[in-house]
Protein backbone atom coordinates (compact mmCIF):
# COMPACT_ATOMS: atom_id res chain seq x y z
CA UNK A 1 0.00 0.00 0.00
CA UNK A 2 0.85 3.91 0.30
CA UNK A 3 1.88 5.77 2.96
CA UNK A 4 3.15 9.05 4.01
CA UNK A 5 4.21 10.38 7.57
CA UNK A 6 5.22 13.80 8.53
CA UNK A 7 4.78 15.81 11.93
CA UNK A 8 0.98 16.75 12.91
CA UNK A 9 2.23 20.00 14.39
CA UNK A 10 5.25 22.82 14.04
CA UNK A 11 5.49 26.44 15.98
CA UNK A 12 7.95 29.09 15.05
CA UNK A 13 8.37 32.58 15.28
CA UNK A 14 8.51 35.29 12.68
CA UNK A 15 11.72 35.20 10.37
CA UNK A 16 12.70 31.80 11.74
CA UNK A 17 13.61 28.76 9.61
CA UNK A 18 11.42 25.77 10.17
CA UNK A 19 11.64 22.39 8.11
CA UNK A 20 8.51 20.02 8.07
CA UNK A 21 9.87 16.43 6.96
CA UNK A 22 8.23 13.61 5.13
CA UNK A 23 8.58 10.14 4.88
CA UNK A 24 6.85 7.52 2.45
CA UNK A 25 6.32 4.37 1.62
CA UNK A 26 4.62 3.63 -2.11
CA UNK A 27 5.48 1.46 -5.40
CA UNK A 28 5.78 3.06 -9.03
CA UNK A 29 6.87 6.31 -7.19
CA UNK A 30 7.72 8.83 -9.36
CA UNK A 31 7.64 12.40 -7.52
CA UNK A 32 6.61 14.21 -4.33
CA UNK A 33 5.01 17.35 -4.22
CA UNK A 34 3.61 19.87 -1.23
CA UNK A 35 0.97 21.89 -0.71
CA UNK A 36 -0.29 24.46 1.08
CA UNK A 37 -3.96 24.44 2.60
CA UNK A 38 -5.05 27.90 4.67
CA UNK A 39 -8.24 27.35 6.87
CA UNK A 40 -11.40 26.95 4.88
CA UNK A 41 -9.13 26.77 1.44
CA UNK A 42 -8.35 24.57 -1.22
CA UNK A 43 -4.60 23.43 -1.17
CA UNK A 44 -2.66 25.01 -3.51
CA UNK A 45 0.96 23.65 -4.80
CA UNK A 46 3.84 24.88 -3.69
CA UNK A 47 6.93 22.61 -4.67
CA UNK A 48 7.49 19.16 -6.66
CA UNK A 49 10.99 16.94 -6.30
CA UNK A 50 11.21 14.00 -9.28
CA UNK A 51 14.47 13.59 -8.96
CA UNK A 52 17.12 13.82 -5.91
CA UNK A 53 18.32 16.81 -4.55
CA UNK A 54 16.80 20.39 -3.89
CA UNK A 55 14.32 22.86 -5.48
CA UNK A 56 14.19 26.28 -4.44
CA UNK A 57 11.58 28.47 -4.99
CA UNK A 58 11.85 32.02 -3.37
CA UNK A 59 11.69 31.61 0.44
CA UNK A 60 10.44 28.18 0.37
CA UNK A 61 12.31 25.27 -0.94
CA UNK A 62 12.17 20.81 -0.98
CA UNK A 63 14.39 18.42 -0.91
CA UNK A 64 14.05 14.79 -1.98
CA UNK A 65 15.96 11.75 -1.23
CA UNK A 66 15.04 8.62 -3.79
CA UNK A 67 16.92 5.98 -1.76
CA UNK A 68 16.21 7.13 1.82
CA UNK A 69 11.64 7.53 0.86
CA UNK A 70 12.48 10.99 2.54
CA UNK A 71 11.72 14.48 1.41
CA UNK A 72 11.58 17.45 3.41
CA UNK A 73 10.27 21.21 2.96
CA UNK A 74 12.18 23.93 3.91
CA UNK A 75 10.44 27.21 4.80
CA UNK A 76 12.62 30.81 5.27
CA UNK A 77 11.88 34.27 6.32
CA UNK A 78 8.80 33.05 8.13
CA UNK A 79 5.84 35.74 8.01
CA UNK A 80 2.77 35.15 10.07
CA UNK A 81 0.45 34.55 6.92
CA UNK A 82 2.69 31.54 6.15
CA UNK A 83 0.39 29.48 9.23
CA UNK A 84 -1.41 27.57 7.63
CA UNK A 85 -1.16 23.32 7.27
CA UNK A 86 1.26 21.87 4.51
CA UNK A 87 0.73 18.73 3.08
CA UNK A 88 3.22 16.76 1.24
CA UNK A 89 1.64 14.27 -1.98
CA UNK A 90 3.33 11.11 -3.45
CA UNK A 91 2.66 11.06 -7.43
CA UNK A 92 2.83 7.36 -8.06
CA UNK A 93 1.53 5.14 -11.27
CA UNK A 94 -1.13 2.47 -10.55
CA UNK A 95 -1.27 -0.90 -11.98
CA UNK A 96 -3.79 0.19 -14.34
CA UNK A 97 -1.19 2.91 -15.88
CA UNK A 98 -3.15 5.92 -14.27
CA UNK A 99 -1.67 8.13 -12.01
CA UNK A 100 -2.81 9.41 -9.17
CA UNK A 101 -1.34 11.11 -5.73
CA UNK A 102 -1.82 10.38 -2.04
CA UNK A 103 -1.77 12.84 0.74
CA UNK A 104 -0.38 12.93 4.19
CA UNK A 105 -1.87 13.85 6.98
CA UNK A 106 -0.85 17.56 7.05
CA UNK A 107 1.77 19.48 9.07
CA UNK A 108 -0.05 22.55 11.13
CA UNK A 109 2.23 25.38 11.06
CA UNK A 110 1.21 28.32 13.70
CA UNK A 111 3.92 31.02 13.65
CA UNK A 112 3.93 33.94 16.36
CA UNK A 113 4.83 37.49 16.47
CA UNK B 1 -9.36 31.13 -9.29
CA UNK B 2 -7.65 28.15 -9.96
CA UNK B 3 -9.38 26.78 -12.97
CA UNK B 4 -10.99 24.30 -11.29
CA UNK B 5 -14.82 25.09 -10.24
CA UNK B 6 -16.87 23.12 -7.60
CA UNK B 7 -20.79 23.50 -6.91
CA UNK B 8 -22.21 23.35 -4.74
CA UNK B 9 -20.52 24.91 -2.21
CA UNK B 10 -22.03 24.03 0.49
CA UNK B 11 -24.60 21.18 0.81
CA UNK B 12 -26.94 20.01 3.40
CA UNK B 13 -28.60 16.40 2.88
CA UNK B 14 -31.21 14.42 4.69
CA UNK B 15 -29.72 11.10 4.73
CA UNK B 16 -33.06 9.68 2.55
CA UNK B 17 -31.88 12.31 0.08
CA UNK B 18 -30.30 11.93 -3.82
CA UNK B 19 -27.53 14.78 -4.51
CA UNK B 20 -24.51 15.10 -6.93
CA UNK B 21 -21.80 17.42 -6.93
CA UNK B 22 -20.17 18.78 -9.94
CA UNK B 23 -16.69 19.68 -10.44
CA UNK B 24 -15.49 21.65 -13.92
CA UNK B 25 -11.78 22.35 -14.75
CA UNK B 26 -10.58 24.66 -17.58
CA UNK B 27 -7.13 23.63 -17.58
CA UNK B 28 -7.21 20.87 -20.50
CA UNK B 29 -5.71 18.28 -18.01
CA UNK B 30 -6.73 14.56 -18.33
CA UNK B 31 -7.26 13.42 -15.22
CA UNK B 32 -9.75 14.56 -12.04
CA UNK B 33 -9.56 13.11 -8.58
CA UNK B 34 -12.56 13.32 -6.01
CA UNK B 35 -11.09 13.81 -2.77
CA UNK B 36 -12.95 13.97 1.56
CA UNK B 37 -11.20 15.84 3.78
CA UNK B 38 -12.75 15.13 7.16
CA UNK B 39 -11.93 16.82 10.46
CA UNK B 40 -8.35 15.72 11.69
CA UNK B 41 -8.47 13.35 9.29
CA UNK B 42 -5.64 13.37 6.03
CA UNK B 43 -6.79 14.07 2.51
CA UNK B 44 -8.52 10.60 1.76
CA UNK B 45 -8.64 9.58 -2.19
CA UNK B 46 -11.52 8.39 -3.34
CA UNK B 47 -11.89 8.26 -7.03
CA UNK B 48 -9.36 8.99 -10.24
CA UNK B 49 -10.45 9.24 -13.76
CA UNK B 50 -7.45 8.91 -16.18
CA UNK B 51 -8.55 9.67 -19.84
CA UNK B 52 -11.95 9.70 -18.42
CA UNK B 53 -12.00 6.08 -17.45
CA UNK B 54 -11.64 5.52 -13.76
CA UNK B 55 -8.75 3.67 -12.66
CA UNK B 56 -8.47 3.93 -9.10
CA UNK B 57 -11.17 3.54 -6.71
CA UNK B 58 -10.35 3.25 -2.63
CA UNK B 59 -12.29 1.39 -1.36
CA UNK B 60 -15.39 3.68 -1.38
CA UNK B 61 -18.78 2.89 -0.34
CA UNK B 62 -21.75 2.35 -3.13
CA UNK B 63 -23.37 5.58 -2.07
CA UNK B 64 -20.73 7.52 -3.54
CA UNK B 65 -20.88 6.73 -7.44
CA UNK B 66 -18.64 9.02 -9.39
CA UNK B 67 -19.19 10.08 -13.20
CA UNK B 68 -16.70 11.51 -15.44
CA UNK B 69 -18.67 12.20 -19.34
CA UNK B 70 -15.80 14.36 -20.33
CA UNK B 71 -12.89 15.43 -19.67
CA UNK B 72 -13.61 18.43 -18.00
CA UNK B 73 -16.43 17.63 -16.32
CA UNK B 74 -16.95 15.39 -13.00
CA UNK B 75 -19.50 14.33 -10.96
CA UNK B 76 -20.17 12.36 -7.78
CA UNK B 77 -23.83 11.05 -6.85
CA UNK B 78 -24.86 10.97 -3.46
CA UNK B 79 -27.23 8.62 -2.21
CA UNK B 80 -28.38 7.29 1.67
CA UNK B 81 -25.77 8.83 3.19
CA UNK B 82 -24.62 8.62 6.99
CA UNK B 83 -23.70 11.56 9.16
CA UNK B 84 -19.96 10.47 9.08
CA UNK B 85 -20.10 11.34 5.07
CA UNK B 86 -20.14 14.56 6.42
CA UNK B 87 -16.91 16.39 5.02
CA UNK B 88 -15.21 18.60 2.14
CA UNK B 89 -15.23 17.18 -0.59
CA UNK B 90 -12.46 18.14 -3.42
CA UNK B 91 -11.88 17.65 -6.51
CA UNK B 92 -8.45 18.46 -8.33
CA UNK B 93 -6.91 17.86 -11.87
CA UNK B 94 -3.44 17.37 -13.30
CA UNK B 95 -1.64 16.39 -16.11
CA UNK B 96 -1.07 13.01 -16.72
CA UNK B 97 2.80 12.50 -16.33
CA UNK B 98 3.21 16.14 -15.83
CA UNK B 99 4.75 15.46 -12.67
CA UNK B 100 2.75 15.82 -9.42
CA UNK B 101 1.38 19.53 -9.58
CA UNK B 102 -2.91 19.25 -8.88
CA UNK B 103 -5.57 21.86 -8.87
CA UNK B 104 -7.99 21.93 -6.57
CA UNK B 105 -11.17 23.54 -6.54
CA UNK B 106 -12.61 25.33 -3.06
CA UNK B 107 -14.38 22.11 -2.67
CA UNK B 108 -18.30 21.41 -1.40
CA UNK B 109 -19.10 21.45 2.52
CA UNK B 110 -21.58 18.81 3.15
CA UNK B 111 -23.41 17.68 5.97
CA UNK B 112 -25.66 14.83 6.30
CA UNK B 113 -28.46 15.36 8.52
Amino acid sequence: GQSLEQPSEVTAVEGAIVQINCTYQTSGFYGLSWYQQHDGGAPTFLSYNALDGLEETGRFSSFLSRSDSYGYLLLQELQMKDSASYFCAVGYRNNQAGTALIFGKGTTLSVSS
Amino acid sequence: ETGVTQTPRHLVMGMTNKKSLKCEQHLGHNAMYWYKQSAKKPLELMFVYSLEERVENNSVPSRFSPECPNSSHLFLHLHTLQPEDSALYLCASSQLDGGTEAFFGQGTRLTVV
